[in-house]
């Protein structure tokens, strides 16, 4: 069974602030991805990864950058936290099979709030 | 561009009436098309996908091309399946994931 885990469940900073949101999964899956969810927004790509040290810009990078050292480990930093990013952040992964949509699983979440 | 619409933020039901959540997608190619659902206080997880064609927990989704929809549907809804749901397009060309904005099902007893 696939796990993923993410460092906090819940995290409160300060404006400024640089903050790490680690994500790690269990099952050897090559992509990794950064959401954050906002109601009524649904998902937003933040950045996804297919590979160790490679990144890829998702739909709304401004504000964040991303760490891929270990295969395993994805880690969403924010440089110095706004309070418009306050949020839920979804971490996910999947397996990487030529010509196959493959299933995302997701980790928890960490509900970030800036204040 | 490519696009995922989920016209309901909110779907209310009674139980045991039928439900079908929609989803409208634009995409250029041959579209790959999945539904999440997300109960409370649980992680975001698949529901099913078109390629595979299933039925499960009694819901199915048909892809219509012509109308370019992919809506989740149950004939008889339970309270268990009060959750928000999200349709998702698959991006072959990039492996991403695009999402619509998600519809929350609620089936009063």
């Amino acid at each position: 069974d696939v796990k993923v885990t993410q460092s906090s469940r819940y995290l409160v900073k300060r404006t400024g602030e640089k903050v790490f949101l680690e994500c790690v999964q269990d099952m050897d899956h090559e992509n990794m991805f950064w959401y954050r969810q906002d109601p009524g927004l649904g998902l937003r790509l933040i950045y996804f990864s297919y590979d160790v040290k490679m990144k890829e810009k998702g739909d709304i990078p401004e504000g964040y950058s991303v760490s891929r050292e270990k295969k395993e480990r994805f880690s969403l930093i924010l440089e110095s936290a706004s309070t418009n990013q306050t949020s839920m952040y979804l971490c996910a992964s999947s397996l990487e099979l030529a010509g196959i949509y493959n299933e995302q699983f997701f980790g928890p979440g960490t509900r970030l709030t800036v204040l | 561009a490519q696009r995922v619409t989920q016209p309901e933020k909110l779907l209310s039901v009674f139980k045991g009436a039928p439900v079908e959540l929609k989803c409208n997608y634009s995409y250029s190619g041959s579209p790959e098309l999945f539904w999440y659902v997300q109960y409370s206080r649980q992680r975001l997880q698949l529901l099913l996908r078109h390629i595979s064609r299933e039925s499960i927990k009694g819901f199915t989704a048909d892809l219509n091309k012509g109308e370019t929809s992919f809506h989740l549907k149950k004939p008889f809804a339970q309270e268990e399946d009060s959750a928000m749901y999200y349709c998702a397009l698959g991006s072959y060309n990039t492996d991403k994931l695009i999402f619509g904005t998600g519809t929350r099902l609620q089936v009063f007893p």
